[in-house]
């Protein structure tokens, strides 16, 4: 296993349009974290599966966005009519839910909104 | 609920050592630590549990104070390698999501 996937790696939209966004997690592990990153700022939580069931999703996400693991395994995050505002990296995350283990970031996706 | 880290940013030279913290207005059951890179992502650290435990590996080590909510980054003999941004990550039980901090940047100079 090579270990958690993003694709795709980079995408520039013009403001408005809907982008889809992939997340390959480590096939083993049943939760899967969605986070918006922007320069200097901390991971900013969106959202997250156990196996197929989102299990919260941030108040502060708009109705704009929307993600989805069907059969539990890879997941989705969906961005319509996208702003300005949602250029950020948008990472995935996988991890074990059994007495709590590190989660493992995949490499991103860098998301530019002209 | 997002966790405060201290110091915002600092500056070693090689081989110094340095103590980053984590806070919660909440009491929590866990604090995650992970450092990363410039263009890279996050790499997990370690992960402490509520308990009071400290652990650590190599020159890096971590306590946590379940009583006061917080915890501490101990990177002692710092190396080149250490500059990053460290962020620590809280859970508020076994089931919920992780809520990371705004981070520390860590810069070691020669």
């Amino acid at each position: 296993d090579t270990g958690v996937s993003q694709d795709p790696r980079h995408k520039i939209t013009k403001r408005g349009q809907n982008v889809t966004f992939r997340c390959d997690p480590i096939s083993e592990h049943n939760r899967l974290y969605w986070y918006r990153q922007t320069l200097g700022q901390g991971p900013e939580f969106l959202t997250y599966f156990q196996n197929e069931a989102q299990l919260e999703k941030s108040r502060l996400l708009s109705d704009r966005f929307s993600a989805e693991r069907p059969k539990g395994s890879f997941s989705t995050l969906e961005i319509q009519r996208t702003e300005q505002g949602d250029s950020a990296m948008y990472l995935c995350a996988s991890s074990l839910v059994r007495g709590n283990t590190e989660a493992f970031f995949g490499q991103g996706t860098r998301l530019t909104v002209v | 609920q997002q966790p405060v880290q201290s110091p915002q940013a600092v500056i070693l030279r090689e081989g110094e050592d340095a103590v980053i913290n984590c806070s919660s207005s909440k009491a929590l059951y866990s604090v995650h630590w992970y450092r990363q890179k410039h263009g890279e992502a996050p790499v997990f650290l370690m992960i402490l549990l509520k308990g009071g435990e400290q652990k650590g590996h190599d020159k890096i080590s971590a306590s946590f104070n379940e009583k006061k909510q917080q915890s501490s980054l101990y990177l002692t003999a710092s190396q080149l390698s250490y500059s990053g941004t460290y962020f620590c990550g809280t859970e508020m039980s076994s089931y919920d999501k992780v809520i990371f901090g705004p981070g520390t940047s860590l810069s070691v100079i020669p």
